[in-house]
């Protein structure tokens, strides 16, 4: 079975612009959750999705979104850039998202701000 | 507040020796899943282990086992006959119900060297 699968790999983005990061999930998984891991923070919730609905989010401000399709696949958006958002963002996803599932993650995806 | 603790930012451990990464956790959650993750420098987060709150056993998984002491809330993970590749940085994690869903926290990390 394919695990999960995160496009692009790297990322190299200007302030202000946009970004669009996708995340395909292991088959049958429903959850998808977004993390972003930098060296100060660590790894920081961002979002989760479930049946195309956002379950639950993390403490970030509303230019960063994300939405799930009815196959699962989830994309994250972050709108005007900063460089503060240079980071590795990974997802994860579950059967269903209950603390007792295992959450698998993709290879990440790395994204700089200049 | 929900909230890991790894006291260790970095372990050293001769090859074929076993070693001890800590975690202790805080949570109000009367059900929850303890997890332990390895993070090589290429970033992808590696599942090694489960542990669920209400499992009365310790959590095994070849050479991984987790210390789970439910009364002092923490969950250590010792790896037993360390190799090279074990090299990486080491997360404890725990998930637990939170309004509407279910969310993943990340102790800091613990970076593990092994040594030749």
């Amino acid at each position: 079975k394919a695990g999960v699968t995160q496009t692009p790999r790297y990322l190299i983005k200007t302030r202000g612009q946009q970004v669009t990061l996708s995340c395909s999930p292991i088959s049958g998984h429903r959850s998808v959750s977004w993390y972003q891991q930098t060296p100060g923070q660590g790894l920081q919730f961002l979002f989760e999705y479930f049946s195309e609905t956002q379950r639950n989010k993390g403490n970030f401000p509303g230019r960063f979104s994300g939405r799930q399709f009815s196959n699962s696949r989830s994309e994250m958006n972050v709108s005007t850039l900063e460089l503060g958002d240079s980071a590795l963002y990974l997802c994860a996803s579950s059967l269903s998202g209950t603390g007792e599932e295992t959450q698998y993650f993709g290879p990440g995806t790395r994204l700089l701000v200049l | 507040a929900q909230k890991i603790t790894q006291t260790q930012p970095g372990m050293f451990v001769q090859e074929k020796e076993a070693v001890t990464l800590d975690c202790t956790y805080d949570t109000s959650d009367p059900s929850y899943g303890l997890f332990w993750y390895k993070q090589p420098s290429s970033g992808e987060m590696i599942f090694l282990i489960y542990q669920g709150s209400y499992d009365q056993q310790n959590a095994t998984e070849g050479r991984y086992s987790l210390n789970f002491q439910k009364a002092r809330k923490s969950a250590n993970l010792v790896i037993s006959a360390s190799q090279l590749g074990d090299s990486a940085m080491y997360f404890c994690a725990m998930r637990g119900r939170n309004t509407g869903g279910f969310k993943t926290i990340f102790g800091a990390g613990t970076r593990l060297f092994v040594k030749a």
